[in-house]
């Protein structure tokens, strides 16, 4: 299985600033993905990252406020915009192993002020 | 579409008594299913899948699931809780992607805290 790490692992920011969060996996992986799991629920997909284009987000996410890069097979940043309180979350990226599994980061927890 | 109901936000056993965590899904073709756990403040960690091979599932930890098509069911299972067992589980659902850079969707369920009592 892949090992992913992220940083920050958590970040208190004020509103209207950004957020750039670092996913590094230990292997090549084709496909990563992006995760919110607001407060005390469920994991929501924001978007998925291929290397080499642009990132497909799911409905309700744009990318303006979302940007997302991948800029090789074992990398990927995820920028939150114009930070606002809802946008206080747990952001979770994961990879894409075999046979649909995916393997998660430990999260980044954001409070924003 | 594919969806995942589990039954029952929280759950509250004693330590040694049998874990059962409930999890439904829909899809409308055979599914792939998970279990992950989350340990407060850490991310997911996966406990097992059923990928279409052998319909009862064994995972880490003790936990065991079994792929019920008849019932559309994926309950996780325990014989003996661990005051370590304590977190939040997820069951997720997705379905074989057409292959390259297509890939299938995870959903998820709501969750179950299982809480375990000395």
């Amino acid at each position: 299985s892949a090992v992913i790490s992220q940083k920050p692992s958590r970040d208190i920011c004020q509103r209207g600033t950004s957020l750039t969060i670092q996913c590094q996996v230990d292997s090549q992986v084709t496909m990563m993905f992006w995760y919110r799991q607001q407060p005390g629920q469920s994991l929501t997909l924001i978007a998925t990252a291929n290397q080499g284009s642009e990132a497909t987000y799911e409905s309700g996410f744009v990318i303006d406020k979302f940007p997302i890069s991948r800029p090789n097979l074992t990398f990927s940043t995820l920028t939150v915009s114009n930070l606002s309180p809802e946008d206080s979350s747990i952001y979770l990226c994961s990879a894409a192993g075999p046979i649909e599994t995916q393997y998660f980061g430990p999260g980044t927890r954001l409070l924003v002020l | 579409a594919q969806s995942v109901t589990q039954l029952g936000s929280h759950v509250s056993v004693s330590e040694g008594a049998l874990v059962l965590l409930r999890c439904n899904y829909s899809s409308s073709v055979p599914p792939y299913l998970f279990w992950y756990v989350q340990y407060p403040n850490q991310g997911l960690q996966l406990l097992l899948k059923y990928t279409s091979a052998a319909t009862l599932v064994k995972g880490i930890n003790g936990f065991e699931a079994e792929f019920k098509k008849s019932e559309t069911s994926f309950h996780l299972t325990k014989p003996s809780a661990h005051m370590s067992d304590a977190a939040e589980y997820f069951c997720a659902v997705t379905t074989k992607g057409a292959g390259g850079t297509s890939y299938g969707k995870l959903t998820f369920g709501q969750g179950t805290i299982l809480t375990v009592h000395p």
